[in-house]
Protein backbone atom coordinates (compact mmCIF):
# COMPACT_ATOMS: atom_id res chain seq x y z
CA UNK A 1 0.00 0.00 0.00
CA UNK A 2 1.07 3.52 -0.65
CA UNK A 3 2.27 5.94 1.29
CA UNK A 4 0.30 8.75 -1.09
CA UNK A 5 -3.11 7.83 -2.54
CA UNK A 6 -4.13 8.36 -6.26
CA UNK A 7 -7.10 7.67 -7.70
CA UNK A 8 -6.48 4.34 -9.95
CA UNK A 9 -7.68 5.66 -13.02
CA UNK A 10 -8.79 8.41 -14.57
CA UNK A 11 -10.23 9.43 -18.26
CA UNK A 12 -11.07 12.10 -20.75
CA UNK A 13 -11.51 13.03 -24.58
CA UNK A 14 -9.08 14.30 -26.45
CA UNK A 15 -8.81 18.17 -25.68
CA UNK A 16 -10.79 17.79 -22.54
CA UNK A 17 -8.79 18.68 -18.97
CA UNK A 18 -8.27 16.03 -16.43
CA UNK A 19 -7.00 16.27 -12.64
CA UNK A 20 -4.92 13.81 -11.13
CA UNK A 21 -5.06 13.90 -6.84
CA UNK A 22 -2.60 12.76 -4.38
CA UNK A 23 -3.30 13.13 -0.90
CA UNK A 24 -0.79 12.20 1.74
CA UNK A 25 -0.19 13.41 5.19
CA UNK A 26 0.81 15.96 7.63
CA UNK A 27 4.36 13.60 7.86
CA UNK A 28 4.89 14.46 4.02
CA UNK A 29 2.89 16.63 1.90
CA UNK A 30 1.80 18.32 5.06
CA UNK A 31 5.25 19.19 6.16
CA UNK A 32 5.50 21.33 3.26
CA UNK A 33 7.84 18.39 1.53
CA UNK A 34 7.78 19.24 -2.40
CA UNK A 35 5.85 17.00 -4.59
CA UNK A 36 7.06 15.75 -7.94
CA UNK A 37 5.16 13.86 -10.79
CA UNK A 38 6.06 11.28 -12.85
CA UNK A 39 4.57 9.84 -16.52
CA UNK A 40 5.47 6.94 -17.48
CA UNK A 41 4.67 5.36 -20.80
CA UNK A 42 3.67 1.88 -21.66
CA UNK A 43 6.71 0.14 -21.40
CA UNK A 44 9.52 2.62 -20.66
CA UNK A 45 10.89 4.22 -18.07
CA UNK A 46 9.24 7.03 -15.81
CA UNK A 47 9.92 10.63 -16.66
CA UNK A 48 9.67 13.42 -14.39
CA UNK A 49 6.79 15.74 -15.46
CA UNK A 50 6.32 18.42 -12.71
CA UNK A 51 9.14 18.98 -9.71
CA UNK A 52 8.82 20.95 -6.68
CA UNK A 53 4.88 21.39 -6.54
CA UNK A 54 4.32 23.15 -10.15
CA UNK A 55 7.34 23.64 -12.16
CA UNK A 56 8.29 22.05 -15.47
CA UNK A 57 11.72 20.39 -16.10
CA UNK A 58 13.08 22.07 -20.36
CA UNK A 59 10.85 20.20 -22.80
CA UNK A 60 7.81 19.23 -20.49
CA UNK A 61 4.59 21.08 -22.48
CA UNK A 62 2.35 23.74 -20.50
CA UNK A 63 -0.29 21.73 -20.64
CA UNK A 64 0.96 20.18 -17.22
CA UNK A 65 0.78 21.78 -14.83
CA UNK A 66 0.67 20.90 -10.74
CA UNK A 67 -0.43 22.53 -7.57
CA UNK A 68 -0.05 21.93 -4.11
CA UNK A 69 -2.33 22.38 -1.04
CA UNK A 70 -2.25 21.22 2.62
CA UNK A 71 -1.26 18.06 2.35
CA UNK A 72 -2.99 17.18 -1.08
CA UNK A 73 -1.22 18.04 -4.89
CA UNK A 74 -2.58 17.22 -8.59
CA UNK A 75 -1.94 17.37 -11.46
CA UNK A 76 -3.80 19.34 -14.39
CA UNK A 77 -3.65 17.92 -17.89
CA UNK A 78 -5.03 20.51 -20.37
CA UNK A 79 -5.91 20.02 -24.26
CA UNK A 80 -5.77 15.84 -23.73
CA UNK A 81 -3.88 14.29 -26.28
CA UNK A 82 -3.93 10.46 -27.51
CA UNK A 83 -0.06 10.05 -26.86
CA UNK A 84 -1.04 11.71 -23.20
CA UNK A 85 -1.98 8.32 -22.21
CA UNK A 86 -0.19 6.93 -19.48
CA UNK A 87 0.59 5.99 -15.48
CA UNK A 88 0.81 9.25 -13.51
CA UNK A 89 2.79 8.61 -10.11
CA UNK A 90 3.33 11.30 -7.29
CA UNK A 91 6.30 11.60 -5.20
CA UNK A 92 7.40 13.21 -1.94
CA UNK A 93 9.73 13.19 0.79
CA UNK A 94 8.76 11.97 4.14
CA UNK A 95 9.97 13.46 7.65
CA UNK A 96 11.17 10.00 8.39
CA UNK A 97 13.66 10.67 5.71
CA UNK A 98 12.57 8.35 3.08
CA UNK A 99 11.03 9.33 -0.76
CA UNK A 100 7.24 8.05 -1.01
CA UNK A 101 5.11 7.61 -4.26
CA UNK A 102 1.31 7.31 -4.72
CA UNK A 103 -0.14 4.32 -6.57
CA UNK A 104 -0.25 5.75 -9.77
CA UNK A 105 -2.99 6.52 -12.00
CA UNK A 106 -3.80 5.33 -15.48
CA UNK A 107 -4.99 7.84 -17.64
CA UNK A 108 -6.95 6.74 -20.23
CA UNK A 109 -7.84 9.21 -23.41
CA UNK A 110 -11.37 8.25 -24.86
CA UNK B 1 24.11 14.50 -21.44
CA UNK B 2 22.98 12.49 -17.83
CA UNK B 3 22.64 8.72 -18.46
CA UNK B 4 22.28 6.08 -15.88
CA UNK B 5 22.56 2.53 -16.96
CA UNK B 6 21.04 -0.87 -14.88
CA UNK B 7 23.26 -3.86 -15.07
CA UNK B 8 22.81 -7.20 -13.49
CA UNK B 9 21.55 -10.69 -13.64
CA UNK B 10 17.91 -11.26 -15.59
CA UNK B 11 17.16 -14.76 -13.21
CA UNK B 12 17.78 -15.41 -9.74
CA UNK B 13 16.83 -18.26 -7.44
CA UNK B 14 15.15 -17.83 -4.71
CA UNK B 15 16.95 -17.49 -1.31
CA UNK B 16 20.14 -15.74 -3.62
CA UNK B 17 21.08 -13.07 -2.90
CA UNK B 18 20.67 -9.70 -6.21
CA UNK B 19 23.45 -7.52 -6.95
CA UNK B 20 22.07 -4.44 -9.07
CA UNK B 21 25.39 -2.12 -10.58
CA UNK B 22 24.03 1.44 -11.77
CA UNK B 23 27.17 2.79 -14.00
CA UNK B 24 26.33 6.71 -14.22
CA UNK B 25 27.59 9.62 -16.85
CA UNK B 26 27.47 13.07 -17.57
CA UNK B 27 27.71 14.37 -13.46
CA UNK B 28 29.98 12.82 -10.72
CA UNK B 29 28.97 11.08 -7.18
CA UNK B 30 31.06 13.28 -5.34
CA UNK B 31 28.33 16.20 -5.64
CA UNK B 32 26.82 16.99 -2.71
CA UNK B 33 23.55 17.71 -4.45
CA UNK B 34 23.33 14.76 -6.49
CA UNK B 35 23.11 11.18 -5.62
CA UNK B 36 21.68 7.55 -6.67
CA UNK B 37 18.17 5.79 -6.21
CA UNK B 38 16.88 2.39 -6.62
CA UNK B 39 13.22 2.31 -7.49
CA UNK B 40 11.32 -0.88 -8.40
CA UNK B 41 8.21 -1.61 -10.32
CA UNK B 42 6.81 -5.30 -9.92
CA UNK B 43 4.57 -6.67 -13.16
CA UNK B 44 1.49 -4.15 -13.38
CA UNK B 45 2.39 -2.71 -10.09
CA UNK B 46 3.22 0.94 -9.15
CA UNK B 47 6.63 2.50 -8.33
CA UNK B 48 8.62 0.83 -5.29
CA UNK B 49 11.55 2.93 -3.89
CA UNK B 50 14.05 1.04 -2.80
CA UNK B 51 16.88 3.37 -1.22
CA UNK B 52 19.32 6.30 -1.60
CA UNK B 53 22.74 7.58 -1.51
CA UNK B 54 24.79 10.92 -1.74
CA UNK B 55 27.62 11.19 -1.28
CA UNK B 56 28.15 12.42 2.09
CA UNK B 57 27.48 9.01 2.75
CA UNK B 58 23.62 10.15 3.35
CA UNK B 59 21.87 6.91 2.75
CA UNK B 60 18.27 5.67 3.51
CA UNK B 61 16.36 2.09 3.13
CA UNK B 62 12.82 1.67 2.57
CA UNK B 63 11.33 1.07 5.24
CA UNK B 64 10.18 -2.18 4.34
CA UNK B 65 12.71 -3.42 3.00
CA UNK B 66 15.78 -1.82 5.11
CA UNK B 67 16.91 -5.30 6.69
CA UNK B 68 17.99 -6.73 3.25
CA UNK B 69 19.00 -4.15 1.33
CA UNK B 70 22.64 -2.52 1.19
CA UNK B 71 23.22 0.57 -1.24
CA UNK B 72 27.15 1.44 -1.71
CA UNK B 73 29.44 3.41 -4.11
CA UNK B 74 31.98 3.56 -6.25
CA UNK B 75 33.07 7.22 -6.76
CA UNK B 76 36.01 6.56 -9.03
CA UNK B 77 33.94 4.28 -11.07
CA UNK B 78 30.72 6.14 -11.10
CA UNK B 79 29.32 3.18 -9.99
CA UNK B 80 26.41 2.52 -7.04
CA UNK B 81 25.44 -0.88 -6.35
CA UNK B 82 22.40 -2.32 -4.30
CA UNK B 83 22.24 -5.47 -2.89
CA UNK B 84 18.85 -7.36 -1.92
CA UNK B 85 19.39 -10.71 0.56
CA UNK B 86 17.13 -13.78 0.09
CA UNK B 87 15.24 -13.22 -2.89
CA UNK B 88 11.76 -14.00 -3.54
CA UNK B 89 9.62 -14.88 -6.55
CA UNK B 90 7.43 -11.82 -5.21
CA UNK B 91 11.10 -9.37 -5.87
CA UNK B 92 10.29 -10.20 -9.60
CA UNK B 93 10.63 -6.52 -10.61
CA UNK B 94 12.33 -4.11 -12.95
CA UNK B 95 14.47 -2.46 -11.03
CA UNK B 96 15.43 1.33 -11.91
CA UNK B 97 18.14 3.20 -10.71
CA UNK B 98 17.97 7.22 -11.01
CA UNK B 99 19.54 10.28 -10.29
CA UNK B 100 18.30 12.09 -6.97
CA UNK B 101 18.79 15.48 -5.84
CA UNK B 102 18.40 17.78 -3.22
CA UNK B 103 17.08 20.87 -4.62
CA UNK B 104 15.01 21.32 -7.98
CA UNK B 105 14.12 18.48 -6.93
CA UNK B 106 14.03 18.16 -3.56
CA UNK B 107 14.72 14.88 -3.26
CA UNK B 108 13.29 13.66 -6.40
CA UNK B 109 14.31 11.76 -9.46
CA UNK B 110 15.19 14.16 -12.83
CA UNK B 111 16.88 11.21 -14.30
CA UNK B 112 16.14 7.32 -14.64
CA UNK B 113 17.60 4.67 -16.33
CA UNK B 114 16.25 1.92 -18.93
CA UNK B 115 15.62 0.04 -15.99
CA UNK B 116 16.61 -4.09 -15.66
CA UNK B 117 14.17 -7.07 -15.50
CA UNK B 118 15.08 -9.30 -12.71
CA UNK B 119 12.92 -12.71 -12.36
CA UNK B 120 13.16 -15.08 -9.46
CA UNK B 121 12.32 -18.38 -9.72
CA UNK B 122 13.85 -21.38 -9.41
Amino acid sequence: QSVLTQPPSVSGAPGQRVTISCTGSSSNIGAGYDVHWYQQLPRTAPKLLIYGNNNRPSGVPDRFSGSKSGTSASLAITGLQADDEADYYCQSYDSSLRVVFGGGTKLTVL
Amino acid sequence: QVTLKESGPVLVKPTETLTLTCSVSGFSLSNARMGVSWIRQSPGKALEWLAYTFSNDEESYSTSLESRLTISKDTSKSQVVLTMTNMDPVDTATYYCARIKKYSPYYGMDVWGQGTTVTVSS
